[in-house]
């Protein structure tokens, strides 16, 4: 059974520091590019960050560029986000999703979702 | 970095109606285009990939068409399931922008 699990959610003041966490199982984790979507209570969906399989492409949403940093670990199946400088407009359910690229590009027919890791900031 | 603009941002219909979502890019992305669904609480779930593959196990009642720029998700007869918000994804490369999301109600 496929699964992606956060963790690491929470209150934080606004200016604090948080890292979120996703651990993977039941699919090749270090194959897939991994991203974390976010959604603040009540609104859409956000794309927040995206890691290639190699680790070798990063990329971020303007609104967290400077402030978020995704890596992962693929010896754990694990994804992170640390996440600094935090405001009150980045309180939202974070979801990991992990995305298949294959030589032709992007699958996301074989996208994968976690449940989310709710992140408040608030003082 | 291009935009996606969904419309409307919300409809109410009839059970049995057929229903049109719209979703623009302000630049072309080919067909790399996605139609995810999301009911109150629960995780998103991919419908449509490629604008117009429907993804396995998604009800036939559900298609989607366009390139380029515009791109349509239509249900063909609404069903009382299928209240939800329902947003279209550009994936031909980073950032990968939702569009604002369309609610659908029953009326």
């Amino acid at each position: 059974e496929v699964q992606l699990v956060e963790s690491g959610g929470g209150l934080v003041k606004p200016g604090g520091s948080l890292r979120i966490s996703c651990e993977g199982s039941g699919f090749p984790f270090r194959t897939y590019t991994m991203n974390w979507v976010r959604q603040a209570p009540g609104k859409g969906l956000e794309w927040v960050s995206s890691i290639s399989s190699s680790g070798t492409y990063i990329y971020y949403a303007d609104s967290v560029k400077g402030r978020f940093t995704i890596s992962r670990d693929d010896a754990k199946n694990s994804l992170y986000l640390q996440m600094n400088s935090l405001r009150a407009e980045d309180t939202a359910l974070y979801y990991c999703v992990g995305r298949y690229y294959d030589t032709s590009g992007p699958s996301p027919n074989l996208d994968y979702w976690g449940q989310g890791t709710l992140v408040t900031v608030s003082s | 970095d291009i935009q996606m603009t969904q419309s409307p941002s919300s409809l109410s219909a009839s059970v049995g109606d057929r229903v049109t979502i719209t979703c623009r890019a302000t630049q072309g992305i080919a067909n790399y285009l996605a139609w995810f669904q999301q009911k109150p609480g629960k995780v998103p779930k991919l419908l449509i990939y490629a604008a117009s593959t429907l993804q396995s196990g998604v009800p036939s009642r559900f298609s989607g068409s366009g390139s380029g720029t515009d791109f349509t998700l239509t249900i063909s007869s609404l069903q009382p399931e299928d209240v939800a918000t329902y947003y279209c994804q550009k994936y031909n490369g980073a950032p990968l922008t939702f569009g604002g999301g369309t609610k659908v109600e029953i009326k």
